[in-house]
């Protein structure tokens, strides 16, 4: 069966300091990859989309990269964050039937 | 522009009460439409579908949907609440936008369910 892991679970990190978020999907390949951000425990904001490897599509600009440097990996990176990047950031997949399915997520706090 | 609107921030309803939690969509075409639950510090998960055929969509833990073309709205519906229900819920549209097929969220309803 399929499987997405997300981490970490918590991150609390100074303003300026980098960022990297990891994701992977386990049972499937060439999977759609998703990063959401969700502020406030409200909606989501689709943030990057990847349909395969090295294949990101912004959706925002903003202080955030995305890259995909396996099949089953998308990592979301930052050089300097920013006090306004502080959220719960959110990884999903597209699996059949276009239903995605959703990491445990990260909640990152920038102090 | 391809919108989906959950009128609603939050719902009250108490436990056994049949609960109701509205979705109104805007797109051209015909729309893929789902409902997802998210209980706190969580992910979403997937409850139900719409794609086509019968108007009423039964999924987990004993929601269903019924979709409604001509009022271009896709309301969830459980017939007697847990307090276990108490979460937040999104509705979401898959439509053809600009740049290809999307899936856009609903801001949320936050549903309360009191014992």
């Amino acid at each position: 069966s399929q499987t997405i892991h997300q981490w970490p679970a918590t991150l609390v990190q100074p303003v300026g300091s980098p960022l990297s978020l990891e994701c992977t999907v386990e049972g499937t390949s060439n999977p759609n990859l998703y990063w959401y951000r969700q502020a406030a425990g409200r909606g989501l904001q689709l943030l990057f989309y990847s349909v395969g490897i090295g294949q990101i599509s912004s959706e925002v600009p903003q202080n955030l990269s995305a890259s995909r440097p396996q099949d089953r990996q998308f990592i979301l990176s930052s050089k300097k964050l920013l006090l306004s990047d502080s959220g719960f950031y959110l990884c999903a997949w597209k699996g059949s039937g276009n239903i995605q399915y959703f990491g445990a997520g990260t909640r990152l706090s920038v102090l | 522009a391809q919108s989906v609107a959950q009128p609603e921030d939050q719902v009250n309803v108490a436990e056994g009460n049949p609960l109701t939690v509205k979705c109104t969509y805007s797109v051209s075409g015909n729309p893929y439409l789902f409902w997802y639950v998210q209980y706190p510090n969580r992910g979403l998960q997937f409850l139900l579908k719409y794609i086509t055929g019968d108007n009423l969509v039964k999924g987990s833990y004993g929601f269903e949907a019924e979709f409604n073309k001509s009022q271009t709205s896709f309301h969830l519906k459980k017939p007697s609440a847990l307090v276990s229900d108490s979460a937040l819920y999104f509705c979401a549209v898959r439509a053809l936008n600009t740049g290809g097929f999307k899936t856009i969220f609903g801001a949320g309803t936050r549903l309360f369910v009191k014992a």
